[in-house]
C-alpha cells in the first residue's frame, strides 16, 4: 500500500495569509491526525478525524481548523498566518476498522510532512 | 495528564557499542508507549510499542525497549549500533483510550550519533 502523502511538502506564507494543508492517508485508513512540529514545542497535537468527524482537539487557537472528507482525506487550515506558525506540520492515519484483519489501531502511520514558512 | 520525559538532549555512541535511549512516563492507568524515529526531512517511523504483556518489546531495525514499572521507564535499546541509526528519537504516550482518541504525547526528543 502506499504511505500517508501530503501536499505541499514546502510552503512559503506571509503573516497575515491562510493557508490549507492536505493529507491523503493510507488506504483503508479512516482515521487522520495532525501534528505542528517546532523546535521550540516539539510535536504537539492539533487533532484528529474519524468519519468525518473531529474527535478530539489539541490546544491550539481557532485560527487552526480541519476537516476530513468521505474518501478520509484530510486538510487542515490556519488563518491568519503568525511567524510562529511556521513549524512542520505531519500528518498521521490509522485504521480503527476491526475487520482489517491484523490491523493494529495503535500505530499511526506518519506523512513526510509539510514544511510551512511564514515570513 | 500523560506525559513523557526524555532526559538527554543527545546521545553519542560509537558504532558497534550498544546504544540506550532514555524515556520516563507519567500516566493515570496503564501506559500506552511508543518509540518513533525520524530521519532529516522525514516524517516519523514507529519502531515499537508496549500495550501489555512482555516487558522486553521487540521492534523494527534491532531495537527493543524494556518496559519498568517500578521506575516508570520505557528505554529503547540497541546491542550494537550502526552509523544508520543517527536520526531524531521520540518516545510517545497516548492519551486516551482506544476509540476515545489517537492522540499522541511526544517526549523533546533525543539526538542519537553513531560514529564510526
Amino acid at each position: 500500500k502506499a504511505g500517508v502523502t501530503q501536499t505541499p511538502r514546502y510552503l512559503i506564507k506571509t503573516r497575515g495569509q491562510q493557508v490549507t494543508l492536505s493529507c491523503s492517508p493510507i488506504s483503508g485508513h479512516r482515521s487522520v491526525s495532525w501534528y505542528q512540529q517546532t523546535p521550540g514545542q516539539g510535536l504537539q497535537f492539533l487533532f484528529e478525524y474519524f468519519s468525518e468527524t473531529q474527535r478530539n482537539k489539541g490546544n491550539f487557537p481557532g485560527r487552526f481548523s480541519g476537516r476530513q472528507f468521505s474518501n478520509s482525506r484530510s486538510e487542515m487550515n490556519v488563518s491568519t498566518l503568525e511567524l510562529g506558525d511556521s513549524a512542520l506540520y505531519l500528518c498521521a492515519s490509522r485504521d480503527l476498522t476491526p475487520t482489517s484483519g491484523g490491523a493494529d489501531p495503535y500505530e499511526q502511520y506518519f506523512g513526510p510532512g509539510t514544511r510551512l514558512t511564514v515570513t | 495528564a500523560q506525559s513523557v520525559a526524555q532526559p538527554e538532549d543527545q546521545v553519542n555512541v560509537a558504532e558497534g557499542n550498544p546504544l540506550t535511549v532514555k524515556c520516563t512516563y507519567s500516566v493515570s492507568g496503564n501506559p500506552y508507549l511508543f518509540w518513533y524515529v525520524q530521519y532529516p526531512n522525514r516524517g516519523l517511523q514507529f519502531l515499537l510499542k508496549y500495550i501489555t504483556g512482555d516487558n522486553l518489546v521487540k521492534g523494527s531495525y534491532g531495537f527493543e525497549a524494556e518496559f519498568n514499572k517500578s521506575q516508570t521507564s520505557f528505554h529503547l535499546k540497541k546491542p550494537s549500533a550502526l552509523v544508520s541509526d543517527s536520526a531524531l528519537y521520540f518516545c510517545a504516550v497516548r492519551d486516551g483510550i482506544y476509540n476515545q482518541g489517537g492522540k499522541l504525547i511526544f517526549g523533546q526528543g533525543t539526538e542519537l550519533s553513531v560514529k564510526p
